[in-house]
């Protein structure tokens, strides 16, 4: 199946930091997606890739489809303690309508 | 607006036992997942539906079946739990022109004893 490789496992980083992450896969993907789960909560989506290059922004939050489409990339620009939280890179998981998940960046953010 | 709702919470049960968790969404959506995430190994999905009245395996289903007798609906059933079955269960859906964007559910902790 889909393998999704996400790095760092945990970050922890000061209030107004920038925060880099991203996810690589094994095989080529048309699409990539980033969500956010707060603790005692579901993943909420942040952002939706679906073209190669493509640069996203949903207000601190950056993404960036790879141009060799097995990678993306998540940035957070002046990071606020309400960023803490599990990020998770997702994919289409090999057939129509299934996602593969990262494992998921840990972030703390120290205020 | 509720989006998508799970019941329980929580729960617990004893090895054997039998329980059905039930997911409901309120954006029309055709597409409805669930999913178990367990600590290190991310969101594994269970089963899944494209509509009313089907259902399909996915990557972890042994142990579980499902039903959507309603497209607004979709039941997680366990017909005898065990240990390996304690984890957080997460329900999503989706509307079929973005089937990857899915709204999740808030979870519901299962323990089995």
């Amino acid at each position: 199946g889909q393998q999704l490789n996400q790095s760092p496992q945990s970050m922890f980083i000061q209030e107004g930091e920038d925060v880099s992450m991203n996810c690589t896969s094994s095989s080529i993907f048309n699409t990539w997606l980033w969500y956010k789960q707060d603790p005692g909560e579901g993943p909420v989506l942040l952002i939706a890739l679906y073209k190669a290059g493509e640069l996203t922004s949903n207000g601190r939050l950056t993404a960036q489809f790879g141009i060799t489409r097995k990678d993306s990339f998540l940035n957070i620009s002046a990071s606020i303690p309400s960023d803490v939280g599990i990020y998770f890179c997702a994919g289409p998981g090999g057939s129509n309508y299934k996602l593969t998940f990262g494992k998921g960046t840990l972030l703390t953010v120290n205020p | 607006n509720a989006g998508v709702t799970q019941t329980p919470k929580f729960r617990v049960l004893k090895t054997g036992q039998s329980m059905t968790l039930l997911c409901a969404q309120d954006m029309n959506h055709e597409y409805m997942y669930w999913y178990r995430q367990d600590p290190g190994m991310g969101l594994r999905l269970i089963h899944y539906s494209v509509g009313e009245g089907t259902t399909a395996k996915g990557e972890v289903p042994d142990g579980y079946n499902v039903s959507r007798l309603k497209k607004q609906n979709f039941l997680l059933g366990l017909e005898s739990a065990a240990p390996s079955q304690t984890s957080v269960y997460f329900c999503a859906s989706s509307w079929s022109g973005t089937p990857y964007e899915q709204y999740f559910g808030p979870g519901t902790r299962l323990t089995v004893t």
